[in-house]
């Protein structure tokens, strides 16, 4: 079965640090996968997708992740981080080669130091 | 473009009572909707797949008749809740496939309390 697994629960970084969240992914073919962001409360925002080519992807708000096909692995991340990216993070990957349905992995809440 | 539109953003509800979620695709038509839910500090399960016109499909483990779909739109589809109970209480999340884009979008979530 697919699945997606986010190992770290909770990563705190300092204000101007750089930052990577690491998602791993089981899946036979090539997957589609997805960055969402939560704040508390609210609902997704997409901060990037993978569907094909370019294997580093750049996202809104500075962050990219890079597709490493050997390792499964899709790992989110920000050259300098802000107070305001303190949030909770979502990898995903799409259910049965879709690229609408999601199977979401556990999330990573980052909290950020001043 | 693309945007989804979940009401409403927060309730209240009895046990024993029902509650309806609407979740509406503003600026696109959508065949296909999610219903997501996510409980406290936990990731998103997917609940089902709301198909405009004909039945929604259930992901294992999820009551039917406890949370019915229906779609009867292109814009929209609702989640309603029967004879909630405490443990119902959850986030509940949409999310709307964009056959354009081949991407679902998602509202911003209802957060239901059964007292």
């Amino acid at each position: 079965a697919q699945s997606v697994t986010q190992p770290d629960i909770h990563i705190t970084v300092s204000e101007g640090a750089s930052l990577e969240l690491r998602c791993n992914y089981s899946y036979g073919a090539t997957p589609y996968l997805f960055w969402y962001v939560q704040s508390p409360g609210q609902g997704l925002q997409l901060l990037l997708k993978y569907f094909s080519g370019d294997t580093l992807v750049q996202g809104i708000k500075g962050f990219e992740a890079e597709f490493k096909r050997s390792q499964s692995s899709f790992n989110l991340r920000k050259p300098s981080v802000h107070w305001s990216d303190a949030a909770e993070y979502f990898c995903a990957v799409g259910a049965e080669g879709s690229s609408y349905k999601l199977i979401f992995g556990s999330g990573t809440r980052l909290l950020v130091r001043p | 473009g693309a945007v989804v539109s979940q009401h409403p953003s927060r309730v209240i509800c009895k046990s024993g009572t029902s509650v309806k979620i609407e979740c509406r695709s503003l600026d696109f038509q959508a065949t296909t909707m999610f219903w997501y839910r996510q409980f406290p500090k936990q990731s998103l399960m997917l609940m089902a797949t709301s198909n405009e016109g004909s039945k929604a499909t259930y992901e294992q483990g999820v009551e039917k008749d406890k949370f019915l779909i229906n779609h009867a739109s292109l814009t929209l589809s609702t989640l309603t809740v029967t004879s909630a109970h405490p443990e119902d209480s959850s986030f509940y999340i949409c999310s709307a496939r964009d056959r354009g884009q081949n991407l679902a979008f998602f509202g911003q979530g209802t957060r239901l309390t059964v007292v």
